[in-house]
């Protein structure tokens, strides 16, 4: 069974430092993976995705992402935190075979001025 | 503009009352879905949809109707609201060709509270 886990639920960095939002999934097969965005009171919003080409994918507003098949992980980052960053991350697998999308329980990343 | 349209956007009210919250997409995309966050818990899939007629239950079904006659909306449907389904909720939309590599497209949200 395909599963998500974001292994931080709340993390908290100082504005220009860099940022680190955990994710790491549970699949039998080579997964579709999806980091979202949610400012408050706003809808999800794509920041990126891997779909299988390059482990290294980069998403909008500075923000990236390293799939690493051997550790399981697709970790978000980004180099310098802005204090529009602040909302909550959703890692997100999607599973093969259908068209099912599993979320992770999100993590709300605060910047501190 | 392409995007996901949800309405209403914020709706009260009471335990028994029926409720429909609408949800309509502009991008022609066959698959769509509803989906229901709760704090810590995350988005858990209610329903979906893969086109016109063809819907399936999600994770989290119980006390919830959709349908699917039209491949632009698909309207969630609360035919006796209990407050346990007090919650912010989310209509999304995806091409399904690529099969799983395509991203949802998210409606705004749609704030429910039963009271």
């Amino acid at each position: 069974a395909q599963s998500v886990t974001q292994l931080d639920s709340h993390v908290s960095v100082s504005e220009g430092t860099p940022v680190l939002l955990r994710c790491n999934y549970s699949s039998s097969y080579s997964p579709s993976l999806f980091w979202y965005v949610q400012h408050p009171n706003k809808g999800l919003q794509l920041l990126l995705k891997y779909t299988s080409a390059a482990t290294l994918v980069k998403g909008i507003n500075g923000f990236e992402a390293e799939f690493k098949k051997s550790e399981t992980s697709f970790h978000l980052t980004k180099p310098s935190a802005h204090m529009s960053d602040a909302a909550e991350y959703f890692c997100v697998v999607s599973v093969i075979g259908t068209y099912k999308y599993i979320f992770g329980t999100g993590t709300r990343l605060k910047v501190l001025a | 503009e392409a995007q996901v349209t949800q309405n209403p956007r914020y709706l009260i009210t009471v335990t028994g009352k029926k409720l429909t919250v609408t949800c309509s997409q502009n991008m022609n995309h066959e698959y769509m879905s509803w989906y229901r966050q709760d704090p810590g818990l995350g988005l858990r899939q209610i329903y979906y949809s893969m086109n016109v007629e063809v819907t399936d239950k999600g994770d989290v079904p119980e006390g919830y109707k959709v349908s699917r006659k039209e491949k632009r909306n698909f309207p969630l449907i609360l035919e006796s609201p209990s407050p346990n389904q007090t919650s912010l909720y989310f209509c999304a939309s995806r091409d399904p060709s690529g099969y799983s590599y395509n991203e949802q497209f998210f409606g705004p949200g749609t704030r429910l509270t039963v009271l």
